[in-house]
């Protein structure tokens, strides 16, 4: 019955390591989102796709790149990884109908060493 | 640009206090406002909303009324219980056509502990 999916939900790993997140939602919505919480608890978006199409694409690093196969599926790749990449991303979905309420998964705690 | 500000926490309170989280915003346009709550260990879920002035989202006997005037969405409870222990984040999105996405702003979050 889980509505978004992230996998792994942890992830420890070394500076310079390339890693992938993997999110599935089956709520039938078209738009897919990451979001990067902070050791604050301060999310930041990172980006959303619609239908497949990116969307979003705040400021962030070009090692980090999504990618949605599908509409129930966006992947979070992490190329060379660094300390300051540390955080829990979070996956999230929504219709794509503007001001849809998000439907979040249950994070993936990222420690890089 | 938008933002949304929220008191600093955390809050501490005893169980059946009353529970006010303070929320103010700013945007450029009308925004939809929302309050979601985070417990330990897992993902942000929606707790209520409200798209337009004057309106009151509740949920859970959780309250929040959008205050044009005030620029202000404060979240309210008459009795909480430690189940409610969680941090709570306000956050609001301007609106976009049909198809786009809903690009949310959060507050940074307030850490509610409620004890017996």
């Amino acid at each position: 019955d889980t509505a978004v999916s992230q996998t792994p939900k942890y992830l420890v790993t070394q500076m310079g390591n390339d890693k992938s997140i993997k999110c599935e939602q089956n709520l039938g919505h078209d738009t897919m989102y990451w979001y990067k919480q902070d050791s604050k608890k301060f999310l930041k978006i990172m980006f959303s796709y619609n239908n497949k199409e990116l969307i979003i694409n705040e400021t962030v690093p070009n090692r980090f790149s999504p990618k949605s196969p599908d509409k129930a599926h966006l992947n979070l790749h992490i190329n060379s990884l660094e300390l300051g990449d540390s955080a829990v991303y979070f996956c999230a979905s929504s219709h794509g109908t503007g001001n849809s309420p998000l439907h979040f998964g249950n994070g993936t705690r990222l420690t890089v060493t | 640009g938008d933002s949304v500000t929220q008191m600093e926490g955390p809050v501490t309170l005893s169980e059946e206090a009353f529970l006010t989280i303070n929320c103010t915003y700013t945007a450029t346009g009308y925004p939809s406002l929302f309050w979601y709550v985070q417990y330990p260990g897992e993902g942000l879920q929606l707790l209520l909303k409200a798209t337009k002035a004057d309106d009151k989202g509740s949920n859970k006997g959780f309250e929040a009324t959008y205050r044009k005037e005030t620029t202000s969405f404060h979240l309210e409870k008459g009795s909480v219980q430690v189940s409610d222990s969680a941090v709570y984040f306000c956050a609001l999105t301007l609106y976009r056509a049909t198809g786009t996405a809903s690009k949310l702003t959060f507050g940074t979050g307030t850490r509610l502990q409620v004890t017996l």
